[in-house]
């Protein structure tokens, strides 16, 4: 079983649509959890975090977490084309500084 | 804004040589790490890099790497004789403090291509 295991892709939405990103991961302990936008050939870029249950919103952003079904996901609110890249999942473990990073995701948002 | 700085953004070298790649964390951050990406694969870790020393390093980090924080404000990271499978994207990433709750930051990378 992979770490982080997101959802495959490519995923492709209408321009104004709603996007969603699912993450899983293993470690039961982790206790962060993060969202980086990544387009191709640059670094990840980040776009979210949460640690704790519930929801998170900024701006378009919606970071979802449930820990105890080891799940975290991102919707992206009125997709627009420049949100297409491939979207990170990337959990840390208790007390641990790296973060494990999922395959990710492609999103191609079409006009 | 604050920013992660790498240098060079792409290193070209022959094989069995050795390659620094460089990196500047943002000023109050005290942890780092390097990263790399092999062209359509996932980020995976290379190192941590605490108060001077490794705190946590991967297999992929065998003795052919090394870091290195020379100065208040480089990090860098050497191959001592490269091989073809370590081109890659080199990401160097900084966070600020203690708790595990807060970000990476990520720098822009160095497009590392071994021929």
């Amino acid at each position: 079983q992979k770490e982080v295991e997101q959802n495959s892709g490519p995923l492709s939405v209408p321009e104004g649509a709603i996007a969603s990103l699912n993450c899983t991961y293993s470690d039961r302990g982790s206790q962060s959890f993060f969202w980086y936008r990544q387009y191709s050939g640059k670094s990840p870029e980040l776009i979210m975090f949460i640690y704790s249950n519930g929801d998170k919103e900024d701006g378009r952003f919606t970071a979802q977490l449930n820990k105890a079904s080891q799940y975290v996901s991102l919707l992206i609110r009125d997709s627009q084309p420049s949100d297409s890249a491939t979207y990170l999942c990337a959990v840390r473990p208790t007390n641990a500084g790296k973060s494990t990073f999922g395959d990710g995701t492609t999103l191609t948002v079409k006009p | 804004e604050p920013e992660v700085t790498q240098t060079p953004s792409h290193q070209v070298t022959q094989m069995g040589q050795e390659v620094i790649l460089r990196c500047v964390p943002i000023s109050n951050h005290l942890y780092f790490y390097w990263y790399r990406q092999i062209l359509g694969q996932k980020v995976e870790f290379l190192v941590s890099f605490y108060n001077n020393e490794i705190s946590e390093k991967s297999e992929i980090f065998d003795d052919q790497f090394s870091v290195e924080r020379p100065d208040g404000s480089n990090f860098t990271l050497k191959i001592r004789s490269t091989k073809l499978e370590d081109s890659a994207m080199y990401f160097c990433a900084s966070r600020q403090g203690r708790g595990g709750t807060q970000p990476q930051h990520f720098g822009d990378g160095t497009r590392l291509s071994i021929l």
